[in-house]
């Protein structure tokens, strides 16, 4: 399957300042990239994705960015709220492109 | 957006009894759905591709004869840990995606929490 990896594993920031969480993944054929987050027992929830036909994507405070020529894809939020803390994972698409690859996640703490 | 049900929400079983969660996609039909298990603080693990009205697909490592799949209907896949044990103790959580719909975005169902004692 696809070799998913993510950086940081915990990344604490002070209110208000920028997090950025990197994946890097394996097939270059893979063309969909979602980033989620999940919080306590609770199912991932998308936040943004993107598509490879395009560098980057931005929604209010979060933005994507993609370098398909390193294989690599980050997660930027800006302006950081103590409710942003949570466990961000990102994903890539296996060979079939079916199914998903899970980065091993990242903690993100919002120090108010 | 697409909804995606799982049952029940939370199990606990004695070591060696079986085990069935179901998921459901609630408004779409879903030809494929997902099965992922995730050890606390760790990440999601995927174990299997289920296939509407075939075998399901196995991650490498995962077996099959312990953890059976059965996905009958376009709606509905269900998960079976047969013969199961204390470190079968997990999150499952099982996702679908809108094939039909076009749809890249995979829908999660909220998980299922088994305890073996």
């Amino acid at each position: 399957g696809e070799n998913v990896e993510q950086h940081p594993s915990t990344l604490s920031v002070q209110e208000g300042d920028s997090a950025v969480i990197k994946c890097t993944y394996s097939d270059s054929a893979s063309n969909y990239f979602p980033w989620y987050k999940q919080e306590l027992g609770k199912r991932p929830q998308l936040i943004i994705d993107i598509r490879s036909n395009v560098g980057e994507k931005k929604d209010q405070r979060i933005a994507v960015t993609l370098n398909k020529t390193a294989k690599h894809f980050s997660l930027h939020i800006t302006e950081t709220q103590p409710e942003d803390s949570a466990v961000y994972f990102c994903a890539a698409p296996g060979n079939t492109g079916n199914q998903f690859y899970f980065g091993t996640g990242t903690s993100l703490t919002v120090i108010p | 957006g697409a909804v995606v049900s799982q049952h029940p929400s939370w199990v606990i079983c004695k070591s060696g009894t079986s085990v069935k969660i179901e998921c459901r996609s609630l408004d779409f039909q879903a030809t494929t759905m997902f099965w992922y298990r995730q050890f606390p603080k760790q990440s999601l693990m995927l174990m299997a591709t289920s296939n509407e009205g075939s075998k399901a697909t196995y991650e490498q490592g995962v077996e099959k004869d312990k953890f059976l799949i059965n996905h009958a209907s376009l709606t509905l896949s269900t998960l079976t840990v047969t013969s199961a044990h204390p470190e079968d103790s997990s999150f499952y959580i099982c996702s679908a995606r809108d094939f039909l719909g076009g749809i890249d975005e995979q829908y999660f169902g909220p998980g299922t929490r088994l305890t073996v004692t």
